[in-house]
């Protein structure tokens, strides 16, 4: 198993790009989640999903859109990227509530 | 979820026990004590989890106090691939979102 896999591993934005950061996971688990770490802070959720078709905000969810159509893919869409979304973001899941979720290796997201 | 509280910075010789405590004096009944650690850029790693009993497994043991307000992660015998930030975790098991609140955490560093 790959586990969670996510791309890209960098990426560096303008000022009201768009880009879509793609996870996907090979484990059948029904939760995923989207979390967003900036410089020596702990992680913030923004969005989670139990289940395709299913999807609710986290902690932090302005500025981002996210789907799931797929038990294996939770793609995060920033529509207007701002500098304040210069973060390293990290995609996780599990297979059921309470189990450890597994986390992807994060993608470092620079706005200028 | 109940808030925790955790030292910021620890140091631990290699080969030594490595302690690590955590204080969550407002813990409810359902809520479970997690610890995740984070090697530096990589997504976190799960570690262990317990809700009263003591637990051990290939990584650690966790040990909870009877009244549950403390516990403390030990990592028998530390190793330099042990450096890394533990963050401990209190929250409710089914929750339906299974949201993950990482806070500061501690930063251990594991001396030769």
């Amino acid at each position: 198993n790959a586990g969670v896999t996510q791309t890209p591993k960098f990426r560096i934005l303008k000022i009201g790009q768009s880009m879509t950061l793609q996870c996907t996971q090979d484990m059948n688990h029904n939760y995923m989640y989207w979390y967003r770490q900036d410089p020596g802070m702990g992680l913030k959720l923004i969005y989670y999903s139990v289940g395709a078709g299913i999807t609710d905000k986290g902690e932090v969810p302005n500025g981002y859109n996210v789907s799931r159509s797929t038990t294996e893919d939770f793609p995060l869409r920033l529509e207007l990227a701002a500098p304040s979304q210069t973060s390293v973001y990290f995609c996780a899941s599990t297979r059921t509530s309470g189990s450890e979720q597994f986390f992807g290796p994060g993608t470092r997201l620079t706005v200028l | 979820d109940a808030k925790t509280t955790q030292p910021t910075s620890m140091d631990c010789a290699e080969g030594r026990a490595a302690n690590l405590p955590c204080n969550h004096s407002t813990i409810s009944g359902n809520e479970y004590v997690y610890w995740y650690r984070q090697i530096h850029s990589q997504g976190p790693q799960y570690i262990i989890h317990g809700l009263k009993n003591n637990e051990t497994n290939e990584m650690a043991s966790l040990i909870i106090t009877e009244d549950r307000k403390s516990s403390t992660l030990i990592l028998p015998h530390a190793t330099l691939r042990d450096t890394a930030v533990y963050y401990c975790i209190v929250r409710v098991a089914n929750n339906a979102g299974n949201m993950l609140t990482f806070g500061g955490g501690t930063r251990l560093m594991v001396k030769p």
